[in-house]
C-alpha cells in the first residue's frame, strides 16, 4: 500500500481562494516532498521538508510537517486557474534508502 | 531541453508482445528511477539505479519486467509477454544523490502503454 494518503481526494475552489491539502503517512521519514502533476504529464517537484523542519514556504506555497502526528499539509494561497492539477505527497522513509513513495493524490480544480 | 526525456510517448501493443521504453535522464544525475502510474492513482515505485547499479527493485515487479542502465546514462525498461494489466503510464525520474536526507526527483512526461 502507499505510504502517504492525501485528503481530500478532490477539491474544487474559486480563483483567489486558498487550497489546503493534507497528507498522512505511516512510518518514520527522512523527508516529505510535494509534487504537482498536470493531466498526461510527468510530476514536477514543488517543495521538500525535512523531518527536523516544521514549516517551509516557497512563493504561494506553505508546507507544514507534524512528525508526531505523521502528517503534512500543503497550502496554496490566492489560487489561480493554472494551479488546477493533481498534487501528491511523497515520503522517503528512514529505512528505504532512496525510494520515494507517493500517495494517491488530491485533484485540485480552481474555477475562474 | 535538458530535462528527462522518455521515448516513446505512447505505445499500443497486443497482449503477449514485448515492449521496450527508453529514458534519458538529466546528464549530471547519477540516480534513475522507474515508476508506474494508473489512472487516478499515485506513482508506484518499480526500481532505481545509482549509476549503472540496480540498487532496489519493487517486490511488485514481476519477472516479466527488466530494467537496465548499461553505462550509467540512459535506461531501458522492457516488459515481456505484456498483459492487459500492464496498461499504465511508465514514468522515469532522475536525481543527484546527496548527503543528508535526499534530493527531489525530476520526472519525464512518461510513456503511456496500452495493451489490447
Amino acid at each position: 500500500s502507499q505510504q502517504g494518503e492525501e485528503d481530500p481526494q478532490a477539491l474544487s475552489i474559486q480563483e483567489g481562494e486558498n487550497a489546503t491539502m493534507n497528507c498522512s503517512y505511516k512510518t518514520s521519514i527522512n523527508n516529505l516532498q510535494w509534487y504537482r502533476q498536470n493531466s498526461g504529464r510527468g510530476l514536477v517537484h514543488l517543495i521538500l521538508i525535512r523531518s527536523n523542519e516544521r514549516e517551509k514556504h516557497s512563493g504561494r506555497l506553505r508546507v507544514t510537517l507534524d512528525t508526531s502526528k505523521k502528517s503534512s499539509s500543503l497550502l496554496i494561497t490566492a489560487s489561480r486557474a493554472a494551479d488546477t492539477a493533481s498534487y501528491f505527497c511523497a515520503t522517503r522513509k528512514e529505512t528505504s534508502g532512496s525510494r520515494l513513495t507517493f500517495g494517491e493524490g488530491t485533484q485540485l480544480t480552481v474555477n475562474p | 531541453d535538458t530535462g528527462v526525456s522518455q521515448d516513446p510517448r505512447h505505445k499500443i501493443t497486443k497482449r503477449g508482445q514485448n515492449v521496450t521504453f527508453r529514458c534519458d535522464p538529466i546528464s549530471e544525475h547519477n540516480r534513475l528511477y522507474w515508476y508506474r502510474q494508473t489512472l487516478g492513482q499515485g506513482p508506484e515505485f518499480l526500481t532505481y539505479f545509482q549509476n549503472e547499479a540496480q540498487l532496489e527493485k519493487s517486490r511488485l515487479l514481476s519477472d516479466r519486467f527488466s530494467a537496465e542502465r548499461p553505462k550509467g546514462s540512459f535506461s531501458t525498461l522492457e516488459i515481456q509477454r505484456t498483459e492487459q494489466g500492464d496498461s499504465a503510464m511508465y514514468l522515469c525520474a532522475s536525481s543527484l544523490s546527496a548527503r543528508g536526507s535526499g534530493s527531489p526527483l525530476h520526472f519525464g512526461n512518461g510513456t503511456r502503454l496500452t495493451v489490447t
